[in-house]
């Protein structure tokens, strides 16, 4: 079945660090990746999407790229910031018809000033 | 534009009672999705309904069901409320077609306290 594995958090970073946080993934066929952001006592909101290979996704800094070869998405931003501090989510949605996300455990992203 | 809207924002049972979670989609979403965020188990998905119809259903025991009105609206009920059914109950919507048709849009959720 479809998995999603990020990097085990929490993630602690001083302001205007940069930030790499990892997922790969396992789907059959060719899923759409999305990158969900929850931040305190919220919901989720996405953050950015790829549907298809060599896809970027970007919104607000934050940058991922669709890798096929290696089947990841790894988010990355070059300056963090206090602002960020949430839980992080990286989803797939299988290309199978589906239509449910499956989601990785979520990584706790803190931004010291 | 009003986003998914979630009711109530908590709610706290006793174990055995039922549970009734309501979710409202965003204007011109046909399809509503369920969510369970438990701690330590991460986001699992309950159900999708579409068209009034239910899609597609989780790894979940029948107690677990609901419905989808005909304005697009949907309701969880949770029966035989067990401790471990204590969660955040994410509730989302997406449409069926159009650039936006594989986005899931996430309402702010319903906290559900099983005592």
């Amino acid at each position: 079945g479809d998995s999603v594995t990020q990097m085990e958090g929490p993630v602690t970073l001083s302001e205007e660090a940069f930030l790499t946080i990892n997922c790969t993934y396992t789907a059959t066929g060719y899923p759409s990746l999305f990158w969900y952001v929850q931040y305190p006592g919220e919901g989720l909101q996405l953050l950015l999407k790829a549907t298809k290979a060599d896809d970027k996704g970007s919104n607000k800094g934050f940058e991922a790229t669709y890798r096929k070869e290696t089947t990841s998405f790894h988010l990355e931003k070059g300056s963090v910031q206090v602002s960020d501090s949430a839980v992080y989510f990286c989803a797939l949605l299988s290309g199978a018809g589906s239509y449910q996300l499956t989601f990785g455990k979520g990584t706790k992203l803190s931004v010291i000033p | 534009e009003a986003g998914v809207t979630q009711s109530p924002t908590h709610l706290i049972k006793t174990r055995g009672q039922q549970a009734t979670l309501r979710c409202s989609p965003i204007s011109g979403h046909t399809s509503v999705y369920w969510y369970q965020q438990a701690l330590g188990l991460g986001l699992q998905f309950l159900l999708w309904y579409d068209e009034g119809e239910e899609r597609n259903r989780g790894n979940f025991p029948p107690r677990f069901s609901g419905r989808q009105f005909p304005n697009y609206s949907s309701e969880l009920n949770v029966n035989a409320l067990e401790l471990e059914d204590s969660a955040l109950y994410l509730c989302a919507s997406s449409p069926r077609s159009g650039r936006d048709q594989n986005i899931q849009y996430f309402g702010a959720g319903t906290r559900l306290s099983v005592l």
